[in-house]
């Protein structure tokens, strides 16, 4: 079956550092979506992703799709202690119809 | 507008016992998920509901678990009995799914289960 793995598993930066989670795909997906879940929380929309090669912006975060749709990135510029939280992404398959969430990269930030 | 539903939003069992939980999605999503996410790990989805057809339980352990959405609205999921791996967060969540492709998942707060 599908598998969504993302690494790294851990990040800790220090505020002000730049931050990069990688979601990687065995398929080709049809969109992938990002989460953010903080600590005891539950997971909250960020954003999806639906053409090859696409790239969103909000504001201090920088989403991209790859070209084969099967990996995606997430950059956080100048991290804040507010970005604290792990960070999913779940891939929805070609022919599954169903998304995969991966393990989530947990961001700690020192102030 | 209120968010996804849950409750309870903690539960403490003994093992063997049964345990249900309830959900109770936005208002006018017709597509609901129930996950579970273990400690460190990404939620799982156990089954998907489009109105109140299952159309994805591959994932749920029928020989314990079972699911139900009568109505196409709110929705339980019962454990029965459980057993100590079944320790998790269960995570519900809905979208609209109205222009045939998967939209955005809403998750509710989750019920924390502890067996013991």
């Amino acid at each position: 079956g599908q598998q969504v793995m993302q690494i790294p598993q851990y990040q800790h930066v220090q505020e002000g550092e730049d931050f990069t989670t990688y979601c990687n795909s065995s398929t080709t997906l049809s969109n992938i979506q990002w989460y953010k879940q903080r600590p005891g929380g539950h997971p909250v929309f960020l954003i999806q992703l639906v053409k090859s090669g696409e790239v969103k912006k909000q504001k201090r975060l920088t989403f991209q799709f790859g070209e084969a749709k099967k990996n995606s990135s997430l950059h956080i510029t100048a991290t804040q202690t507010t970005d604290v939280g792990t960070y999913f992404c779940a891939g929805l398959g070609t022919n599954a119809g169903k998304s995969t969430f991966g393990d989530g990269t947990t961001l700690t930030v020192k102030p | 507008e209120a968010g996804v539903v849950q409750s309870p939003r903690y539960k403490i069992i003994e093992k063997k016992q049964p345990v249900a939980f309830w959900c109770n999605p936005i208002s006018g999503h017709n597509t609901l998920y129930w996950y579970r996410q273990n400690l460190g790990q990404g939620p799982e989805l156990l089954i998907r509901y489009e109105n109140e057809e299952a159309v994805d339980d591959s994932q749920l352990p029928k020989d314990r678990f079972s699911a139900e959405r009568l109505k196409g609205v709110d929705s339980t999921l019962k454990i029965q009995p459980a057993e100590l791996g079944d320790s998790a967060v269960y995570l519900c969540a809905s979208s609209s799914n109205d222009r045939g492709r998967e939209e955005t998942q809403y998750f509710g707060p989750g019920t924390r289960l502890l067996v013991l």
